[in-house]
């Protein structure tokens, strides 16, 4: 069965950086794209990153472009988030989840059970 | 890009029946949207795709059949039949703009969906 695993979260000061890590099995992984999806503590959902399967195609959310970097290792089924320059709205739980994308759009049909990253002083 | 409103909570009756709506803004009336369940201490979870025809592919993994989808002008919609403990959760609109060379997701707030 398809299942995504999230790994990497932790307790981290303002300004500092923490990988996370998002590793895939059930499916064939270089067939698909990935995205990151976080929801603050009580707070929705929101999209923060994809990458498409061969990793030639990347976007971020304006909030954390040019700070999160995605980046994916096909060998090992995996996707990375580096996360940078850290600050404290960035506290919540981070999602990995397979993303089927294609000309009509795309959708996330699989998701992992999350992690979560705090940032604190 | 659009925006995806929702009404924060809804509520139904164990047995009973309820329609969640998710609204596309304007200009972005065409486009489909994704319904996903979030339960707390959960990953989400893909419900199904709708746009203005109604189900778009296939409902997501392990999703019942009292789940369905309809689309009308900018709303998309889900009713939930036969409402089951099981179905308390917050439910979530989500929907992408842009395609392979340029591309955000967007989510609407959610609302919160209580079994009385």
């Amino acid at each position: 069965q398809v299942r995504l695993v999230e790994s990497g979260g932790g307790v981290v000061q303002p300004g500092r950086s923490l990988r996370l890590s998002c590793a895939a099995s059930g499916f064939i992984f270089s067939d698909y794209a990935i995205t990151w999806v976080r929801q603050a503590p009580g707070k929705g959902l929101q999209w923060v990153s994809i990458i498409s399967n061969d990793g030639s195609n990347i976007y971020y959310a304006d909030s954390v472009r040019d700070r999160f970097s995605i980046s994916r290792d096909n060998s090992r089924n995996t996707v990375y988030l580096q996360l940078n320059s850290l600050r404290f709205d960035d506290t919540a739980t981070y999602y990995c989840s397979r993303a089927v994308w294609d000309t009509s759009g795309s959708f996330f049909d699989y998701w992992g059970q999350g992690v979560l990253v705090t940032v604190s002083s | 890009q659009p925006v995806l409103t929702q009404s924060p909570s809804a509520s139904a009756s164990l047995g009973a029946s309820v329609t969640l709506t998710c609204t596309l803004s304007s200009g972005y009336s065409d486009y489909k949207v994704d319904w996903y369940q979030k339960r707390p201490g959960k990953g989400p979870r893909f419900v199904m795709r709708v746009g203005t025809g109604g189900i778009v592919g296939l409902r997501g993994d392990g999703i019942p059949p009292r789940f369905s989808v309809w689309g009308s002008g900018p709303n998309r919609h889900l009713t939930i039949n036969n409402i089951q403990e099981e179905d308390e959760s917050d439910f979530y609109c989500g929907a992408d703009h842009g395609r392979r060379n340029n591309f955000v997701a967007v989510f609407g707030a959610g609302t919160k969906l209580t079994v009385l």
